[in-house]
């Protein structure tokens, strides 16, 4: 299995607080993504990484950033969490081809 | 505008027959690959077999099988032998080549129920 994990697994926190997710890889990829996963909309791209420092938008990136500082890790930021950011959460890594290897995911409630 | 279209929500089988999981695609980019996971309860996704857009022969993996269609731009998921602990949602995907992104676009996916 790829080397990759999220913390924390599952959050409970209060709308208007500031939330980061943590992904951690140890397989040296060049890509990683962070996903959210709803009922009834499968997973969509929230944000990307093409390498250290290098982020890019996604499709649902209203209210999120990123920063990836090292190649290992990458940490999405919800500035001020609000209830409609309530979601699964999933970090996955690849190379330039083929598939992508996600992570455990985290489970964010935003009450 | 690239898409996946996955037209079932929910499907049945009984226990060692086999199914077929319907998945279509969207893209105007000769180069692209087309993924299926599988999502069991417990939550993790786990990637089950990919087909590339330039491949001549349909992808294989033990019992999972993909029917690639280009032509009519399909890429259906054959489980052959159901067994119980195939019960989960299953993703088709794609992901264009052309671009500088990446990243994998999903349908809604498939609920696939094994019957005893």
């Amino acid at each position: 299995d790829a080397g990759i994990t999220q913390s924390p697994r599952h959050k409970v926190t209060e709308t208007g607080t500031p939330v980061t997710l943590r992904c951690h890889q140890t397989e040296n990829h060049r890509y990683m993504y962070w996903y959210r996963q709803d009922p009834g909309h499968g997973l969509r791209l929230i944000h990307y990484s093409y390498g250290v420092k290098d982020t890019d938008k996604g499709e649902v990136s209203d209210g999120y950033s990123v920063s990836r500082s090292k190649t290992e890790d990458f940490l999405l930021t919800l500035e001020s969490a609000t209830s409609s950011q309530t979601s699964v959460y999933f970090c996955a890594i690849s190379e330039v081809s083929g598939e992508q290897f996600f992570g455990p995911g985290t489970r964010l409630t935003v009450l | 505008a690239q898409k996946i279209t996955q037209t079932q929500p929910g499907m049945f089988v009984q226990e060692k027959e086999a199914v077929t999981l319907d998945c279509t695609y969207d893209t105007s980019d000769p180069s692209y690959g087309l993924f299926w996971y599988k999502q069991p309860s417990s939550g993790e996704m786990i990637f089950l077999i990919y087909q590339g857009s330039y491949d001549q022969q349909n992808a294989t993996e033990g019992r999972y099988s993909l029917n690639f269609q280009k032509a009519r731009k399909s890429a259906n998921l054959v489980i052959s032998a159901s067994q119980l602990g195939d019960s989960a949602m299953y993703f088709c995907a794609m992901r264009v080549y052309g671009g500088s992104q990446g990243n994998l676009i999903f349908g809604k996916g498939t609920k696939l129920s094994v019957k005893p």
